[in-house]
């Protein structure tokens, strides 16, 4: 079974320029997370998913970011313009629909690491 | 609000000794679960255990070992007769059990073995 996979795994792009990154969650997990990385600090939540729907967007840090799920499979997230405090690594996870609703596992993709010039 | 804290920011040993990863842990919540992540070179963030606040028995799973106290809110991790493939940084998160499934996160412990 394929695991989470991120595209790209890293990314060079200067200041104001536009970033897509991209996540493919494993197959049938309703539940998609993305998660942040900067400067060797601690991972940090973004967002969340369940299917197509944005469950909890608590995490993210202003409206230059922008995630969607069409069709609630793979996830995209934008930063537009991109400033150099975006700099860092960009994880996403992915869980199983659970019954209970109570929290599953979440199993993570490699990151894309975003270095903003 | 959660937090958890990893206060040892890197450790080195030598290969065969054992080895102890702290991590304590701050919530409101009666209920939680709590995780240990391994994030070796390649980068990707490897799932090693999950553990429910009403189990308070110590996991052991071959050179791995978990010892989760409620009295101290602590959840440490030993690797006995540690080995160079054990070298990666490692992660304690926190998490609700029901209500927000965000994981919260400690800052992690970079774990060098050397040969």
């Amino acid at each position: 079974e394929a695991g989470v996979t991120q595209f790209p795994s890293h990314s060079v792009i200067e200041k104001g320029q536009t970033v897509t990154l991209r996540c493919d969650p494993i197959s049938g997990h309703d539940n998609l997370y993305w998660y942040r990385r900067v400067m060797g600090k601690e991972i940090k939540f973004l967002l969340h998913f369940v299917k197509e729907s944005k469950q909890d967007e608590s995490g993210m840090p202003n409206n230059r970011f922008l995630a969607e799920r069409t069709g609630g499979t793979y996830s995209t997230l934008k930063v537009q313009p991109a400033e150099l405090e975006d700099s860092g690594v960009y994880f996403c996870a992915s869980s199983q629909e659970v019954r209970s609703k109570s929290t599953d596992t979440q199993y993570f993709g490699p990151g894309t690491r975003l270095t903003v010039l | 609000a959660q937090k958890v804290t990893q206060a040892q920011t890197e450790i080195s040993v030598v290969e065969k000794e054992d080895v102890t990863l702290d991590c304590v842990y701050e919530t409101r919540d009666t209920t939680y679960y709590l995780f240990w992540y391994k994030q070796p070179p390649s980068g990707e963030l490897v799932f090693l255990i999950r553990r429910n606040s009403f189990d308070e028995q110590n996991e052991i799973s071959g050179r791995y070992s978990w010892n989760f106290q409620k009295s101290t809110s602590s959840f440490n991790f030993t690797i006995t007769a540690s080995q160079v493939v054990d070298s990666a940084v490692y992660f304690c998160a926190l998490s609700e059990i029901q209500g927000a499934q965000k994981l919260v996160f400690g800052q992690g412990t970079r774990l060098t073995i050397n040969p």
